[in-house]
């Protein structure tokens, strides 16, 4: 099946640094991508949806200031956590759909753990 | 709003035993229903899903019915392997938008 691939798989950094969170569809092209966060022992969270060459669309109670993503190419999501907290703390997770046709399929990275000091 | 809820794990089992992992939704219209299977240190792949009312998705020996008039998606699976445990999220896809259960996680022992 087709692969996403996100970098780092964890960090750990500083309250106030800012970290830059990769997602790669790695065999195929991707015009959507979808950032995710997952709490312990909870659900995935849809936090917005990356389009490629345009605005990404955030969920009601995202930060768009705070969560910064970049669809730089159709292969390529950036999330970048700007000036982050200990709250920040969590597993994000991201998705690309691949069309074929009539046919989407969702492919997710593996996750990227971020712990916040 | 949509939402997806799944029974609490996580659910051991025998190998060879029968399972079932309850899910149920609240949706407007008419979603399409997964479920997706997270194996240790993986990202979360497709399991099985169904676009419409009575479909039923199978895959690898799992089964699961769209049931509009229960709102349910319930997972079975007739023999269960040790190398099912995982987790399980059934998800609901509507109007371009992924709203994901919880999650299962699944024991299944030799």
């Amino acid at each position: 099946g087709a692969v996403v691939s996100q970098h780092p798989s964890w960090v750990i950094c500083k309250s106030g640094t800012s970290v830059k969170i990769e997602c790669r569809s790695l065999d195929f092209q991707a015009t959507t991508m979808f950032w995710y966060r997952q709490f312990p022992k909870q659900s995935l969270m849809l936090m917005a949806t990356s389009n490629e060459g345009s605005k990404a669309t955030y969920e009601q109670g995202v930060e768009k200031d705070k969560f910064l993503i970049n669809h730089a190419s159709l292969t390529l999501s950036t999330l970048t956590v700007t000036s982050a907290h200990p709250e920040d703390s969590s597993f994000y997770i991201c998705s690309a759909i691949m069309r074929e046709g009539v046919q989407e399929t969702q492919y997710f990275g593996p996750g990227t753990r971020l712990l916040v000091l | 709003g949509d939402s997806v809820t799944q029974m609490e794990g996580p659910v051991t089992l025998s190998e060879e035993a029968f399972l079932t992992i309850n899910c149920t939704y609240t949706a407007t219209g008419y979603p399409s229903l997964f479920w997706y299977v997270q194996y240790p240190g993986e990202g979360l792949q497709l399991l099985l899903k169904a676009t419409k009312a009575d479909d039923k998705g199978s895959n690898k020996g799992f089964e699961a019915t769209y049931r509009k008039e229960t709102t349910s998606f319930h997972l079975e699976k007739g023999s269960v392997q040790v190398s099912d445990s995982a987790v399980y999220f059934c998800a609901l896809r509507n109007f371009n938008k992924f709203y994901f259960g919880s999650g299962t996680k699944l024991n299944v022992k030799p």
